[in-house]
């Protein structure tokens, strides 16, 4: 069985433009997590899902990332537009449920925005 | 704020020495409490969790954990260290649904 899958692993971009971060998570698990981890440091959560619904979107950056889970299933996290301070590496995670669950996570995305 | 906090950034131990990588938390009542470990250019991966019941808990490649709700921490452990556990670890621990990470510890385990 396929683990998380994100995508692209790697990005490299000028402040300003806009990134989009796809995952497509382990089949069945209805929770999804986007994290952010910056260099030396642990994840910090993003936004968390369960089905279609952000059911904690409290630490996202509104003004400046989005994201979507339409059909419940794969999500997609943009940046519109980066900043210098976005370079660092987003996590897509998913767990069947979100109380004592493992989650599972895919490899990560790097984002370097110059 | 809650948090959990990992005291140590770095460890560093010899080969066929026992490890320990520190860990306190914050959560009152009764923790959901997980260890990941993050191998370089790889994804996070899970290690064990403490839920419920027998305050030792052992997870994958030899690992172990003790839950110790006095001290309010949750060490890591292992008899003996090889060096394939280099990698960097995180103590989690669960608010409401939410995965809170420690900063991180980096395990160096030398021949």
């Amino acid at each position: 069985e396929a683990g998380v899958v994100q995508s692209p692993r790697y990005k490299i971009i000028e402040k300003k433009q806009p990134v989009a971060f796809w995952c497509n998570p382990i089949s069945g698990h209805n929770t999804l997590y986007w994290y952010r981890q910056n260099l030396g440091q642990g994840p910090e959560l993003l936004i968390r899902y369960e089905n279609e619904e952000a059911v904690d979107d409290s630490q996202l950056p509104k003004d400046r990332f989005s994201a979507e889970r339409l059909k419940g299933v794969d999500s997609t996290l943009k940046i519109q537009p980066a900043e210098l301070g976005d370079s660092a590496v987003y996590l897509c995670a998913s767990s069947w449920g979100s109380g004592a669950n493992v989650l599972t996570f895919g490899a990560g995305s790097r984002l370097t925005v110059l | 704020a809650q948090s959990v906090a990992q005291p140590e950034d770095q460890v560093n131990v010899a080969e066929g020495n026992p490890l320990t990588v520190k860990c306190t938390y914050s959560v009152s009542g009764n923790p959901y409490l997980f260890w990941y470990v993050q191998y370089p250019n790889r994804g996070l991966q899970f290690l064990l969790k403490y839920i419920t019941g027998d305050n030792l808990v052992k997870g994958s490649y030899g690992f172990e954990a003790e839950f110790n709700k006095s001290q309010t921490s949750f060490h890591l452990k292992k008899p003996s260290a090889l060096v394939s556990d280099s990698a960097l670890y995180f103590c989690v621990e669960n608010q409401g649904g939410k995965l809170i990470f420690g900063q991180g510890t980096e395990l160096s385990v030398k021949p």
